[in-house]
């Protein structure tokens, strides 16, 4: 049962353009999102979130947007750089309903991949 | 603030013997939640302690359980290891407390890589 899902396996962007990442989760319950950046062997690293309440955040430059009706989020990039190559994944959490906020459940993954 | 630490960062055992990861949380963060990687099931919730006590399971077998101590630090522990445990075993802390903004962030460490043989 994946609740979070990423469709888009891998994304390739040129330099400066923009980078827009999907994510679907069936989990009305979930009501705080987050985005992660990931190198190989690594720990994810923690890139911008958004609750429920807002439909917008934006911090420099990535900005998240949630479509609570369609149950939809995307990540924005502008503008890609070369840096921004890795795997992103986007995680959801709340408080209800067997859910938790200790608790992240992650979708599969996007390798986005900037082309200088 | 010095960041999320785990260790150790590789190990290698052998199917049947059991193994204990520690993680040491940012500073003042008081949860401490344990997520397994491999590449065929993702980044999967193991559990989570607050304050010294479970608070979140994941979908795991008992093989699988951890502790949290005083000072926030945490062990998890795979006991009977099996071939199928290979994986990065990744610690995130966080604040723990709800309700302000940026709570519910978690920050993770660079995890360990566990191969069992």
């Amino acid at each position: 049962d994946q609740q979070v899902k990423q469709n888009s396996p891998s994304l390739s962007v040129q330099e400066g353009r923009i980078s827009i990442l999907n994510c679907d989760y069936t989990n009305s319950m979930f009501d705080y999102f987050l985005w992660y950046k990931k190198y190989p062997a690594e720990g994810p690293t923690f890139l911008i979130s958004i609750s429920s309440i807002k439909d917008k955040n934006e911090d420099g430059r990535f900005t998240v947007f949630l479509n609570k009706s369609a149950k939809h989020l995307s990540l924005h990039i502008v503008p890609s750089q070369p840096g921004d190559s890795a795997v992103y994944f986007c995680a959801a959490s709340g408080r209800a309903g067997g859910t938790s906020y200790g608790k992240l459940t992650f979708g599969q993954g996007t390798i986005l991949t900037v082309h200088p | 603030k010095a960041g999320v630490t785990q260790t150790p960062r590789y190990l290698i055992k052998t199917r049947g013997q059991q193994v204990t990861l520690s993680c040491s949380p940012i500073s003042g963060h008081r949860s401490v939640s344990w997520y397994q990687q491999t590449p065929g099931q993702g980044l999967q919730f193991l559990f989570e302690y607050f304050s010294e006590t479970q608070r979140n399971k994941g979908n795991f077998p008992g093989r699988f359980s951890g502790r949290q101590f005083s000072n926030s630090r945490s062990e998890m522990n795979v006991s009977t290891l099996e071939l199928g445990d290979s994986a990065l075993y990744l610690c995130a802390s966080s604040p723990g407390t709800g309700g302000t903004s940026g709570s519910y962030e978690q920050y993770f460490g660079p995890g360990t890589r566990l191969t069992v043989t």
